[in-house]
């Protein structure tokens, strides 16, 4: 069974550009997650998809992040404009229904350097 | 507010050894689940094992284990027979039923030869 598929591995831009992240979850999955990881802290959700809608996005930064999940498959993140603090790593995550309290299943996360 | 505490950032153990790593939680939630998650440098967390809190024994992946104590709302994972390929971070994590899943801030194990 192929995992969570996120692209790309690493990005570095400078502050005030834009950038995308890519993830393709575990195929059937219907719950998509992307969390971003600061270094020396635990993940922390950005947003959480259940099929093509948002279930809950309470702490993703709107005025400059947003995130989409066309045909409730694969998932786009995106910063526009970037500041030094969003320098992380963006996982992406995927489960079969986060209802029936299944875990999820990571990517490989992309790293991110806004300089 | 839930939260999960790790309260050692860093832990050493030597090839062959157990060691403990700790983790409490704060919650007001009687139904959850609580994980522990392996992330080694190539940063995909990786599910070590989880834990149904309405069960009271406590759960056993091979050399990994948990001591759960709900009343304490503790959540410790045991390694034994540590191997050099356990090295990497642990990230407690707790989930309410139908909620996001919450990570403590990690604790890094290294294992020594």
């Amino acid at each position: 069974e192929a995992g969570v598929a996120q692209s790309p591995r690493y990005k570095i831009i400078e502050k005030r550009q834009s950038v995308a992240f890519w993830c393709n979850p575990i195929s059937g999955h219907a719950t998509l997650y992307w969390y971003q990881q600061i270094l020396g802290q635990g993940p922390k959700l950005l947003i959480q998809f259940q099929n093509n809608g948002v279930v809950d996005d309470s702490q993703l930064p709107k005025d400059r992040f947003s995130a989409e999940r066309l045909k409730g498959v694969d998932s786009t993140l995106k910063i526009q404009p970037a500041k030094l603090e969003d320098s992380a790593v963006y996982l992406c995550a995927s489960s079969l229904d986060y209802r029936e309290g299944i875990e999820a299943f990571f990517g490989q996360g992309t790293r991110l350097t806004v300089v | 507010a839930q939260t999960v505490t790790q309260s050692q950032p860093e832990m050493s153990v030597q090839e062959a050894e157990t060691v403990t790593l700790s983790c409490t939680y704060d919650t007001s939630e009687s139904d959850y689940y609580l994980f522990w998650y392996k992330q080694p440098p190539s940063r995909q967390m990786i599910l070590v094992i989880r834990q149904e809190a309405y069960k009271q024994q406590n759960a056993t992946e091979n050399r990994f284990s948990v001591n759960f104590q709900k009343a304490a709302k503790s959540f410790s994972l045991k390694i034994s027979d540590s191997q050099l390929g356990d090295a990497a971070m642990y990230f407690c994590a707790y989930r309410p039923y139908t909620d996001k899943l919450i990570f403590g801030t990690g604790t890094r194990l290294q294992v020594f030869p």
